[in-house]
């Protein structure tokens, strides 16, 4: 699974939108990105994943650039509660043949602190 | 229930005994995960589920480690003779299949200190 590269901490004021930018240069076609965030003392969450196009739900915006080299998790109206560890992973979609199916490779992600 | 439930939520354990952590995922998810978190790290995957069958082990640090799955259902992970080095956050995942879009929903996790 392709490398990824996050800042490793970020500063957000309550209600603001947080940016959080995700490099992955070396993404292969099949890869998928998904953002995953982890609370304090609480198991990681899924947010949104994409594959090439950019992605809504009801948490949080993924856009992915035209290359796919990198990508932004966009928190529209951040809160106290968004402050937790965000991390970025580049998954292959499937693995025929192989045996590391859907594992997810967590790096040490962003550390978003969400201030009033 | 509706999410992945792990039990005991913390364990305190001697060095050398042996522990059995537990994973009940979400109903009909067929994989499941078994992943590692030492204080202030990141997660380490350790082992994965496809139904009852372990395709993937190669996160077990040692075969001081095991895991087992029945029923397609609740997961076992056993630690033997435990060592402080052991002491972590053991987190399980589900997901319905391990295909494109899988998306892992994990418990709250075991927290494990070996004195």
């Amino acid at each position: 699974d392709a490398k990824t590269t996050q800042p490793p901490s970020m500063d957000c004021a309550e209600g603001r939108a947080a940016n959080l930018p995700c490099n992955h240069s070396t993404i292969s076609g099949n890869e998928y990105v998904y953002w995953y965030r982890q609370i304090h003392s609480q198991g990681p969450q899924y947010i949104i994943h994409g594959l090439k196009n950019n992605e809504t739900n009801e948490m949080a915006s993924l856009i992915i650039t035209e290359d796919r080299k990198s990508s932004t998790l966009i928190l529209p109206h951040a809160t106290l509660r968004d402050t937790a560890v965000y991390y970025c992973i580049v998954r292959v979609a499937n693995n025929a043949g192989g045996t590391s199916y859907g594992k997810l490779t967590f790096g040490q992600g962003t550390i978003l602190t969400v201030h009033p | 229930g509706a999410g992945v439930s792990q039990s005991p939520s913390n364990k305190v354990t001697e060095k050398g005994k042996d522990v059995e952590l537990r994973c009940d995922p979400i109903s009909g998810h067929t994989a499941l995960y078994w992943y590692r978190q030492r204080l202030g790290q990141g997660l380490e995957f350790l082992i994965y589920f496809q139904g009852n069958s372990a395709p993937d082990k190669s996160g077990l640090p040692s075969d001081r480690f095991s895991a087992e799955r029945t029923g397609e259902s609740v997961s076992t992970l056993t630690i033997q003779r435990t060592q402080q080095e052991d002491s972590a956050v053991y987190l399980c995942a589900s997901s319905s299949h391990p295909g494109g879009g899988n998306i892992q929903y994990f418990g709250a996790g075991t927290r494990l200190s070996v004195l």
